[in-house]
């Protein structure tokens, strides 16, 4: 079975520090794909990142960066230069073999001014 | 614009009676799904769709039920059977079913259902 684990339930941070979000998952299939999703106070998630199993590379958005490691199946996700707008709870989700979506519980940010 | 819209944004119910929550997407998305979060928890699969008229049953579907008449909508109905409705419910649409590839899932602003 698939499972997502983000270990970390809440996060608080000062404004301009680097934030990095963990996420670990479990799985025995060879090709799936990783997701992190933004829900700010709205309600709403937002798509942030998709990445396959074949695609090791670190990848870099802005302030955004991830770091994916198949030797650690581990997802990491980290702000740099934390702003106030970043505050929301991050979304770690995996979709493989079995066609279904499965989160994370989320990680709740709080970046303070 | 195109998107997902759900309505209404928050709905009270007595217990016993049953309700409908609203999906709507004009993304000409095929497949359709329906989560429920609770506090501080993540999302929770509930019924999901895949074509037309066609739909499964996703980890905790148990007092719940849908319909899939139309490409562009998902109604998701709470039934008095549910034990703890009480809860926020989002929909989503991806452009086809997870085995067709790997598209995220785009999100909806959400339902927050309370039970009274």
């Amino acid at each position: 079975a698939q499972k997502v684990t983000q270990a970390q339930t809440e996060i608080s941070v000062v404004e301009k520090e680097d934030v990095t979000l963990d996420c670990v998952y479990e799985t025995r299939d060879t090709t799936y794909y990783l997701f992190w999703y933004k829900q700010p106070p709205s309600g709403e998630l937002v798509f942030l990142i998709r990445r396959n199993s074949f695609d090791e590379q670190n990848e870099i958005s802005g302030r955004y960066s991830w770091n994916f490691q198949k030797s650690t199946s581990s997802f990491n996700f980290t702000i740099t230069a934390s702003q106030v707008v970043d505050s929301a709870v991050y979304f770690c989700a995996f979709l493989g073999g079995e066609d279904k979506f499965y989160f994370g519980s989320g990680t709740k940010l709080n970046v303070k001014p | 614009d195109g998107g997902i819209t759900q309505s209404p944004k928050y709905l009270f119910r007595k217990e016993g009676q049953n309700v409908t929550l609203s999906c709507e997407q004009n993304l000409n998305h095929d497949a359709m799904y329906w989560y429920r979060q609770d506090p501080g928890q993540g999302l929770r699969l509930i019924y999901y769709s895949q074509i037309v008229n066609d739909f499964q049953k996703g980890d905790i579907a148990e007092g719940y039920s849908v319909s899939r008449e139309k490409k562009e909508s998902f109604p998701l109905t709470v039934t008095s059977a549910q034990k703890n409705p009480t809860a926020f419910y989002l929909c989503a649409s991806s452009i086809d079913s997870p085995g067709g590839g790997s598209n995220e899932q785009f999100f909806g602003p959400g339902t927050r259902l309370t039970v009274l």
